[in-house]
């Protein structure tokens, strides 16, 4: 069936380090995919989407690319934040349903 | 920014009772969902709604489940008997859209804790 999968965490990186979390994913068709974040305390937050190949999506200076061609949908941010502390999912979506990797715990020290 | 709203945070509840999870959608979306998290594992598709009518639900989402639209703004989950592992962070979300590419927007959850 559909999945997702994400890099082991916990990722621990210094401030304005450079992030990638990488998730692929293995599907029947082409389902749209998604990166959402969840902070301490907080519920799932929509962070970026794309719905098709070599869609680009960004937000808050996170972004990933749909690539078909690998199954991939590796998040990146170019500096991060102590703010940017969070989990974040991974997720396929053809219709109703999202389906979630494990999510990634991302910690950042100033 | 509109938000879903869930009631309460945290529930517990003795093995065998009834629970009813509370939801507001966002008020123009038509449809709505509810997944689970239990402590260290995914976060799990349970049902989707729409038109007063469940549109689909997973394998976990058996009798002992069900959903309710009771009037215009309120979307509840009713565990009828609950067991221990039921006990899990459950998650409601609504979106205007189900096709794929339309994104779904969660509530903070309620903590369910079957003693």
């Amino acid at each position: 069936g559909d999945s997702v999968t994400q890099m082991e965490g916990p990722v621990t990186l210094s401030e304005e380090a450079f992030l990638t979390i990488n998730c692929t994913y293995t599907a029947t068709g082409y389902p749209s995919l998604f990166w959402y974040v969840q902070y301490p305390g907080e519920g799932l937050q929509l962070l970026l989407k794309a719905t098709k190949a070599d869609d680009k999506g960004s937000n808050k200076g996170f972004e990933a690319t749909y690539r078909k061609e690998t199954t991939s949908f590796h998040l990146e941010k170019g500096s991060v934040q102590v703010s940017d502390s969070a989990v974040y999912f991974c997720a396929l979506k053809f219709q109703a349903a999202l389906i979630f990797g494990k999510g990634t715990t991302l910690s950042v020290s100033s | 920014e509109p938000e879903v709203t869930q009631t309460p945070s945290h529930q517990v509840t003795q093995m065998g009772q009834e629970v009813i999870l509370r939801c507001v959608p966002i008020s123009n979306h038509l449809y709505f969902y509810w997944y689970r998290q239990i402590l260290g594992q995914k976060v799990e598709f349970l049902v989707s709604f729409y038109n007063n009518e469940i549109s689909e639900k997973s394998e976990i989402f058996d009798d002992q489940f069900s959903v309710e639209r009771p009037d215009g703004s309120n979307f509840t989950l009713k565990i009828r008997s609950t067991k221990l592992e039921d006990s899990a962070m459950y998650f409601c979300a609504s979106s205007w859209d189900d096709r794929g590419n339309q994104p779904q927007h969660f509530g903070d959850g309620t903590r369910l804790s079957i003693l």
